[in-house]
């Protein structure tokens, strides 16, 4: 079957690094998709990534391999408004979008 | 403010009611999505929508029915739905331009807090 991973939690300090993990398993892949979702808003859309490598946006990078079928979002210099939750998806074969179930981010002053 | 509108962003029913769900999108997009999103679980696209015809209907209990009108508004009906209906139905659009819907980034309303007694 269809599978994503990502982990449930994670907690991490203001100002720091952190990197959050996705690993699928999928039909087929046609790329990678993060969103953000503070809780009780809409997810928004963070980066896509198709190809090997990591891709930089501001604070925000995603890595993607797809020979080990992983990835990663790396938030950097954190701010308590990154507190959200993190969802990974991916695009199978057939262009049906695989979701995690997210990962809660807490970020503690 | 993504330019995906959502109404109403609570409701509580019961399970003999019938209500809908809307979503409008002002962003120009062609395609539009529902998503059930129950706690700790992943997304569950429901059903799509590009230029207004189904393109995808996910074994979705047929107490779910959904009408898209025109390419900027999408509803979701609602009847006869079970307790374990309740959760968080999203909308979502893309812009659909070269045919591929799949890789164009999706952008979400906030969401129907949908509760079943």
């Amino acid at each position: 079957g269809q599978n994503i991973d990502q982990p449930t939690e994670m907690t991490a300090t203001e100002g720091a690094i952190v990197q959050i993990n996705c690993t699928y398993q999928t039909s087929g892949f046609n790329g990678l998709f993060w969103y953000q979702q503070h809780a009780g808003e809409a997810p928004t859309f963070l980066s896509y990534n198709v190809l090997d490598g990591l891709e930089e946006k501001g604070r925000f990078s995603s890595f993607l391999s797809r020979s080990k079928g992983y990835s990663y979002l790396l938030l950097k210099e954190l701010q308590m408004k990154d507190s959200a939750s993190y969802l990974c998806a991916a695009l199978d074969s057939n262009y049906q979008l695989i979701w995690g179930a997210g990962t809660k981010l807490i970020i503690k002053p | 403010e993504t330019g995906v509108t959502q109404t109403p962003r609570h409701l509580v029913m019961g399970m003999t009611n019938k209500k809908s769900l809307k979503c409008e999108q002002h962003l120009g997009h062609n395609a539009m999505y529902w998503y059930k999103q129950s706690a700790k679980k992943p997304l569950e696209l429901m059903f799509v929508y590009s230029l207004e015809e189904r393109v995808e209907n996910n074994s979705v209990p047929s107490r779910f029915s959904p009408e898209c009108p025109n390419s900027s508004h999408l509803f979701l009906h609602l009847h006869t739905l079970q307790p374990e209906d309740s959760a968080l139905y999203l909308c979502a659009s893309s812009q659909d331009a070269a045919g591929e819907i799949w890789t164009d980034t999706q952008y979400f309303g906030p969401g129907t807090r949908l509760t079943v007694l």
